[in-house]
């Protein structure tokens, strides 16, 4: 069982709905990432929490530390918004490596 | 200037061939890390330069050598490679600590 999950691994949506991917992990972390990444790109950071909430734009993180569970949820969902999602997790004990989830690939379809 | 930047951006190279990845940062950041990323998995940490030191080596073949030349420079030489290396190589880099890392664009590399 790997320590950070992600479902689902795929999801389709038109564009407009409301989606939400699903990340959990069975160690301790310090922060929990929520990371972008285009069809043969490089990746970029979203969002790191280790508590509560963020909101940037139309994406929201939740994280709930007692039942070591994060939440990404992205409105008014747009193809643009078509990529892979990785959830990551930061060591307690060493902040320099993530533990990675395998993605969720989302595609949005017009 | 808020980004990492990697060349080349695609490489190929025989098995007998010796290459270099180079990545670059300007945002004063402590820590420098390279990934190798196969088709549709996650990034697998390679290599973390802390200050300019290696301080994570994930038991990575010799045949990828790192070399951290100053404090916004890392090169990931390459020699002897196998078609199995053949996979994006992201640099990233961070301020360190409990803070978000940055990611190059990443290089392409296919070895024949």
């Amino acid at each position: 069982k790997n320590e950070v999950e992600q479902s689902p691994q795929n999801l389709t949506a038109q564009e407009g709905e409301f989606i939400t991917i699903n990340c959990s992990y069975s160690v301790g972390i310090s922060a929990l990432h929520w990371l972008q990444q285009h069809p043969g790109g490089g990746i970029v950071s979203l969002f790191m929490l280790s508590s509560g909430k963020k909101k940037h734009g139309r994406l929201i993180a939740t994280i709930n530390i007692q039942e070591k569970h994060s939440s990404l949820h992205i409105t008014a969902s747009h193809p643009r918004d078509s990529a892979v999602y990785i959830c990551a997790a930061s060591s307690p004990h060493n902040t320099d490596k993530l533990i990675f989830g395998t993605g969720t690939r989302l595609q949005v379809f017009p | 200037d808020t980004e990492v930047t990697q060349t080349p951006k695609h490489l190929v190279m025989g098995m007998t061939n010796k290459k270099s990845l180079k990545c670059e940062q300007h945002m004063g950041h402590r820590a420098m890390y390279w990934y190798k990323q196969k088709a549709k998995k996650p990034p697998e940490l390679m290599f973390v330069y802390s200050y300019e030191k290696l301080s994570i080596n994930e038991s990575v073949p010799s045949r990828f050598s790192p070399e951290c030349p100053n404090s916004s420079l890392l090169n990931l030489h390459l020699h002897a490679l196998q078609p199995e290396d053949s996979a994006l190589y992201l640099c990233a880099s961070s301020p360190g600590g409990h803070n978000e890392q940055f990611f190059g664009p990443g290089t392409r590399l296919t070895v024949l």
